[in-house]
């Protein structure tokens, strides 16, 4: 099946640094990828949409100059937690959709956490 | 936004068992589809159901969708301790396939 990859699994940094999280898609193209946030025992939060070539689309609430999104490529997003604070201190997921063949499912990186200190 | 709810947020049962978990949503969607999430890790996609069907399985999963009643289940029959983690349904928010979240059941099967 579709893997998806994200790297690191887990970061430490301190409070007014900037963290850059990957998610590539290992066997397929994907044009767009997704961004969730998840605190401890709740839900995924849906942060923005990244399509390749294009800019993230954030949803409400969620600062997009905090949470810079790129996808410069079929496989690769990223995103950069800018100045994080320890309020940013999350689990964050990314997926990507795929094309012809795939459209239906969406393929869940492992996740990355972040702890800021 | 979430768009689902689910009931119950926590399920404790015994191996052997069967586990059963709701989920309900607003809007009208194309598809709802399931997923398992270990402490601390990933998801994992179980199943989709579209729109037009009322029941799937796959596995000792069985998923029924109500469309009318804006609800779907998960049955996990003969439950192992395997089994244990949280379980999110998702529905599509658009055709780009964003999804929005239920907000979990988690499930603990003891042996």
């Amino acid at each position: 099946g579709a893997v998806v990859s994200q790297h690191p699994s887990w970061v430490i940094c301190k409070s007014g640094t900037s963290v850059k999280i990957e998610c590539r898609s290992l066997d397929f193209q994907a044009t767009t990828m997704f961004w969730y946030r998840q605190f401890p025992k709740q839900s995924l939060m849906l942060m923005a949409t990244s399509n390749e070539g294009s800019k993230a689309t954030y949803e409400q609430g969620v600062e997009k100059d905090k949470f810079l999104i790129n996808h410069a490529s079929l496989t690769l997003s990223t995103l950069t937690v800018t100045s994080a604070h320890p309020e940013d201190s999350s689990f964050y997921i990314c997926s990507a959709h795929g094309t012809s063949g795939l459209t239906d499912t969406q393929y869940f990186g492992p996740g990355t956490r972040l702890t800021v200190l | 936004s979430q768009q689902g709810e689910e009931d119950p947020q926590a399920l404790s049962i015994q191996e052997g068992e069967n586990a059963t978990m709701n989920c309900s949503y607003k809007t009208s969607i194309n598809n709802l589809q399931w997923y398992r999430q270990n402490s601390g890790r990933g998801l994992v996609h179980l199943i989709l159901i579209r729109s037009n069907e009322r029941e799937k399985h796959s596995g000792r999963l069985r998923v029924t969708l109500d469309t009318s009643k804006k609800s779907s289940s998960l049955l996990i029959t003969a439950s192992r301790a395997a089994d244990t983690a949280s379980y999110f349904c998702a529905t599509d928010a658009d055709s780009w396939g964003k999804l929005q979240f239920g907000a979990g059941t988690q499930v603990v099967v003891t042996p």
